[in-house]
């Protein structure tokens, strides 16, 4: 079965600062990777994806992921952060299309705090 | 274009009651899904389906039952409600069969359910 961790709970940034939020997956065959973020009483909203091709994908609001197969991480970052990024971040994958292909599942969800 | 619409928005329910979450989407998807978001454990997916008069479990279906008479709604129902059930319910779509890697899952913006 897939699975995603998150390792760290919250990650504090200064406004202007490069942000990253950590991910690390487990799925066999190639993996389907996703970042979603949540604000408060919201439903997650899409940011990016990874299917296939260029290990850095760019997304919404400036945000980009790197996917990496050897450390099979995909790490979401921004080079400047915003106080309007201050959000909850989900990392997720999709299973492979045999088998739980119709399944994604989530990590824990980081919490980025960015201050003035 | 309302997307995924979920009511009610918050609820509280007795030990022992039964209820039904209702969700609906107005984009024709054919994928829709339950999740259920419990703090430090992301979100868990519950049921999903893949067309109308297709279900499916998924990570922690006990307690909760779905049908799929339409392809717009999905309701998930509680039977006899415990505490443990107290959580924030999110319902998804995507379109295609299954998680199509082209399109991300809509979210809607979640029913707060407090069990006591």
């Amino acid at each position: 079965a897939q699975s995603v961790a998150q390792p760290e709970d919250q990650v504090n940034v200064a406004e202007g600062n490069p942000l990253t939020v950590k991910c690390t997956y487990s799925v066999s065959g190639n993996p389907y990777l996703f970042w979603y973020v949540q604000y408060p009483n919201r439903g997650l909203q899409f940011l990016l994806k990874y299917i296939t091709g260029d290990n850095l994908v760019k997304g919404s609001y400036g945000f980009e992921a790197e996917f990496n197969k050897s450390q099979t991480s995909f790490h979401l970052k921004k080079p400047s952060a915003l106080v309007s990024d201050s959000a909850l971040y989900f990392c997720a994958v999709r299973g492979p299309v045999t088998g739980g292909g119709n399944k994604l599942t989530f990590g824990t969800g980081t919490q980025l705090k960015v201050e003035l | 274009n309302a997307g995924v619409t979920q009511t009610p928005k918050f609820q509280v329910l007795k030990t022992g009651q039964s209820m039904t979450l209702q969700c609906a989407q107005d984009m024709n998807h054919e994928y829709m899904s339950w999740y259920r978001q419990d703090p430090g454990m992301g979100l868990r997916l519950i049921h999903y389906s893949v067309g109308a008069g297709i279900t499916d479990q998924g990570e922690v279906p006990n307690g909760y039952n779905v049908s799929r008479s339409t392809t717009e709604d999905f309701p998930l129902r509680l039977l006899s409600a415990a505490p443990s059930q107290t959580s924030v319910y999110f319902c998804a779509s995507s379109p295609g069969t299954g998680i199509s890697y082209n399109s991300p899952l809509h979210f809607g913006n979640g029913t707060r359910l407090t069990v006591t």
